[in-house]
């Protein structure tokens, strides 16, 4: 079955607390993001990947990581989280061979700071 | 650059009423058009899409056609359920280029009512 994982499903930190939020697809897309949801604003995106080791930023990269080590894997990092972070975040794996970027969404993940 | 705007929300119906969710773009080119539907507690999921203008996207009785002409992609379902509530986002993607041109409306909440 295509699917993209995401862990945790639900975190609750401190501010300044350095924390990962793991990706995985098994679909052998290439194109990879990440995008947090706020109320009001619709998915705003962090970081995405066109392949191993090649990211940019999305459009709110500010105090987000990101690396690709692995085709499949594509971690967010917060090195030094704020409750401006507080948010819901998904993972998408895009799917770019028909030319549609037709995207398949994690579960998300929601995260509160401290 | 490109941009989505969504009808505001939130929009309440009656089961078996007629929905319309308006969305129009602005982008360069001839993007690919998608509606995505978020359940409560999931993540997104593609409800129907559209690669080229006059297409009809279809799927789940929801329909949406891509009209290059006046820029939009409405999204239509002569009868609503109970089931459909849920938040709906309209999303372009470039046709080409990299995985930074995908762009989402902020989002239609809809509350169905038995």
């Amino acid at each position: 079955e295509a699917q993209v994982t995401q862990n945790p499903r639900y975190l609750i930190t401190v501010t300044g607390k350095k924390l990962t939020v793991t990706c995985s697809q098994n679909m052998n897309h290439e194109y990879m993001s990440w995008y947090r949801q706020d109320p009001g604003l619709g998915l705003r995106q962090i970081y995405y990947s066109m392949n191993v080791e090649v990211t940019d930023k999305g459009d709110v990269p500010e105090g987000y990581k990101v690396s690709r080590k692995e085709k499949r894997n594509f971690p967010l990092i917060l090195e030094s989280p704020s409750p401006n972070q507080t948010s819901l975040y998904f993972c998408a794996s895009i799917q770019t061979g028909t030319g549609s970027y037709e995207q398949y969404f994690g579960p998300g993940t929601r995260l509160t700071v401290t | 650059g490109n941009s989505v705007t969504q009808m505001e929300g939130p929009v309440t119906l009656s089961e078996e009423a007629f929905l319309t969710i308006n969305c129009t773009y602005t982008a360069t080119g001839y993007p690919s058009l998608f509606w995505y539907v978020q359940y409560p507690g999931e993540g997104l999921q593609l409800l129907l899409k559209a690669t080229k203008a006059d297409d009809k996207g279809s799927n789940k009785g929801f329909e949406a056609t891509y009209r290059k002409e006046t820029t939009s992609f409405h999204l239509e379902k002569g009868s609503v359920q109970v089931s459909d509530s849920a938040v709906y986002f309209c999303a372009l993607s470039r046709s080409s280029g990299s995985a930074r041109q995908l762009t989402f409306g902020s989002g239609t909440q809809l509350t169905v009512l038995p």
